[in-house]
């Protein structure tokens, strides 16, 4: 009974191709990020999602397509991959508490991506 | 310069040591994440605060917002706590984390 998830948890792949990875969380928080973490091991917000809107879209390529269906599911499309996009990148979820504030963030597994 | 700077980037420790991580910031905040992540690579949330102190088991943490800083405290320091801590902040106004570089901790036997 994983928190959050992520599938895959590994993916390599050449340059050009367009790919997707999939978070989902069984916490019933109504947010979601997705955030990259590049070979520094610095991490940045990518985008976030609540109740199944966009609220955060940071400046990411547009090859970049976040998508949620539900407020289960965060799943991100990369277009045309490049060698710049191999990172690891994380799903993460929380809730909001009274006043609109932000409590913790839980973190899914991470997802390696290597482009070639 | 980072809005969030940690330090020390490196810090290596023989087993049972007391350890501090410091983080500093330069932005009004709303609250400040401590973050451990392991070798393999996922991530925890250790500590979410806003003012104070907090305690679970030998980690704390504290807190002081006039000064815009924040210290993670390790007691009785084990192998098993060779990890990455990262400290966030959550800028006032805003709804996103802005994160350290990270301290790599080494704790050996």
């Amino acid at each position: 009974d994983t928190a959050v998830s992520q599938t895959p948890k590994y993916l390599v792949t050449q340059m050009g191709n367009d790919k997707s990875i999939k978070c989902e969380q069984n916490l019933g928080h109504d947010t979601m990020y997705w955030y990259k973490q590049d070979s520094k091991k610095f991490l940045k917000i990518m985008f976030s999602y609540n109740n199944k809107e966009l609220i955060i879209n940071e400046t990411v390529p547009n090859r970049f397509s976040p998508k949620s269906p539900d407020k289960a599911h965060l799943n991100l499309h990369i277009n045309s991959l490049e060698l710049g996009d191999s990172a690891v990148y994380f799903c993460a979820s929380s809730s909001r508490g009274s006043g609109g504030s932000y409590n913790e963030q839980f973190f899914g597994p991470g997802t390696r991506l290597t482009v070639l | 310069k980072n809005e969030v700077e940690q330090s020390p980037q490196n810090l290596t420790a023989q087993e049972g040591e007391f350890i501090t991580i410091n983080c500093s910031y330069s932005v009004g905040i709303s609250a400040l994440h401590w973050l451990q992540q392991h070798p393999g690579g996922g991530i925890v949330s250790l500590f979410m605060l806003s003012s104070g102190k907090k305690k679970h088991g030998r980690l704390i943490a504290t807190i002081n917002i006039q000064e815009k800083h924040s210290s993670l405290h390790i007691t009785a320091s084990h192998p098993r706590d060779s990890a990455v801590y990262i400290c966030a902040v959550r800028k006032r106004g805003a709804d996103k984390l802005i994160f350290g570089t990270g301290t790599r901790l080494q704790v050996f036997p």
